[in-house]
């Protein structure tokens, strides 16, 4: 079925970067946009930014601009969303999420477990 | 940027209906899309392009839109509905939530 898989929860310490996978599984990687969105402990969603896996074209949230970088490996099918000048307020649980048609902005259909990065 | 407002929290008995809503500027010329999140959960996908429901999400939810306001609107409300529900849009190809309300079904 249908699925994104990311990887495991990591402790940060302030100023450090931190790379979280998310591999995708039971459908054509290369046809649907992955977004990033994270989530601070007791608040809402945020959109993080987008990767097509065809191309590597991305975007991102002008607030994270310049601290993230998305990147894929199409042969292993994955994702990969790293974060720079980790603060305090990082802390947060962060999802990848398939959008819901190909190649463009829809919505977003199916959404990794998430992945816990602490910063301390 | 652009802002979605929603209010924090709606309250529901059972089987009556819940209405959220999701205000921005211009929204009418913008898909909605809604999520649900329950707690200690991914979100989940629950409504699209305004109006549209993913299948697998039952007819008791539905979307809409007018003018500023989308809304969502939840019919003969289950015990397993309370959970937080987000709106999101798209500005200049930037993904935007909304801030989230808290459904409580009493």
């Amino acid at each position: 079925q249908v699925q994104l898989v990311q990887s495991g929860a990591q402790v940060k310490k302030p100023g450090a970067s931190v790379k979280v996978s998310c591999k995708a599984s039971g459908f054509t990687f290369g046809d649907y946009y992955i977004h990033w969105v994270r989530q601070t402990p007791g608040q809402g969603l945020e959109w993080m930014g987008w990767i097509d896996p065809d191309y590597g074209d991305t975007n991102y949230a002008p607030r994270f601009q310049g601290r993230v970088t998305l990147t894929r490996d199409t042969s292993m099918n994955t994702a990969y969303m790293g974060l720079s000048g980790l603060r305090s307020d990082d802390t947060a649980v962060y999802y990848c999420a398939k959008d819901l048609r190909q190649k463009g902005m829809y919505g977003m259909d199916v959404w990794g477990q998430g992945t816990t990065v602490s910063v301390s | 940027s652009y802002e979605l407002t929603q209010p924090p929290s709606v309250s529901v008995s059972p089987g009556q209906t819940a209405r959220i809503s999701c205000s921005g500027n211009k929204l009418e010329d913008k898909y909605v899309t809604w999520y649900q999140q329950r707690s200690g959960q991914s979100p989940v996908l629950v409504i699209y392009q305004d109006d549209k429901r993913p299948s697998g999400i039952p007819e008791r939810f539905s979307g809409s839109t007018s003018g500023n306001t989308a809304t969502l609107t939840i019919r003969g409300t289950q015990a397993m509905d309370e959970a937080d529900y987000y709106c999101q849009t798209w500005f200049t190809s930037t993904g935007v939530f909304g801030t989230g309300t808290k459904v409580t079904v009493l």
